[in-house]
């Protein structure tokens, strides 16, 4: 079983600071995909990253693949209230088209 | 339609009852994935559909769950004998087709928050 280990579980932080999660395999992904979930909604892509080593910024979020495929973080600059919510990484597990998803990292910015 | 309809939103039920969840997902989507979401656990897979098919059931924990899906559109979850650890969110997910939703995504319903009491 592919699984994806996502840290911190917890994280409450002021508006205007920066922070990363990460999200680790032991296995190699061909690609990997970042959600945002708020309460009461379904999870909300936010990204694909498909190629180690690959960057990719959406505002004020910026994604990163490792170099193996192995393992991916996001960071953000400046946070904002409306960044709070539960952030989710998800890959193909086995080779499959199923996504198997991380526990995810539960984010609170106060303002 | 224009997202994921799932239905109902919201359900009590007693233990033992039968339930059954729904799920529309967008027109011409032809992947439609079930999974269960505990509180501070990730997301686990029940079951994925292709068409009407269901290539992988493997998620499904006991054989009181089941899962149709008719004219390549609904599904629907039914779960038999509800128990207290059923208690959980159930979220359907969509993609155009199987791999694409590698690439572009998974569209999530709001899912239905199921209570046994």
């Amino acid at each position: 079983t592919q699984l994806l280990e996502q840290s911190p579980q917890f994280l409450s932080i002021q508006e205007g600071e920066n922070l990363t999660v990460y999200c680790n395999s032991s296995s190699v992904f061909s690609s990997l995909q970042w959600y945002r979930q708020e309460p009461g909604e379904g999870p909300v892509l936010l990204v694909t990253v498909v190629t180690g080593g690959e960057v990719k910024k959406l505002k004020r979020l910026t994604f990163q693949f490792g170099d193996a495929r192995k393992d991916s973080s996001l960071h953000i600059t400046a946070a904002q209230p409306g960044d709070t919510g539960l952030y989710l990484c998800a890959g193909p597990r086995g080779g499959s088209y199923i996504p198997t998803f991380g526990r995810g990292t539960s984010l609170i910015v106060h303002p | 339609g224009a997202g994921v309809s799932q239905s109902p939103s919201n359900k009590v039920t007693e233990k033992g009852k039968d339930v059954e969840l729904r799920c529309d997902p967008i027109s011409g989507h032809t992947a439609l994935y079930w999974y269960r979401q505990s509180l501070g656990q990730g997301l686990e897979f029940l079951i994925y559909f292709q068409g009407n098919s269901a290539p992988d059931k493997s998620g499904l924990p006991s054989d009181r769950f089941s899962a149709e899906r008719t004219g390549g559109s609904v599904s629907t979850l039914t779960i038999q004998r509800t128990q207290q650890e059923d208690s959980a969110v159930y979220l359907c997910a969509s993609s155009l087709a199987s791999g694409q939703g590698l690439v572009y995504g998974y569209t999530f319903g709001s899912g239905t928050r199921l209570t046994v009491v």
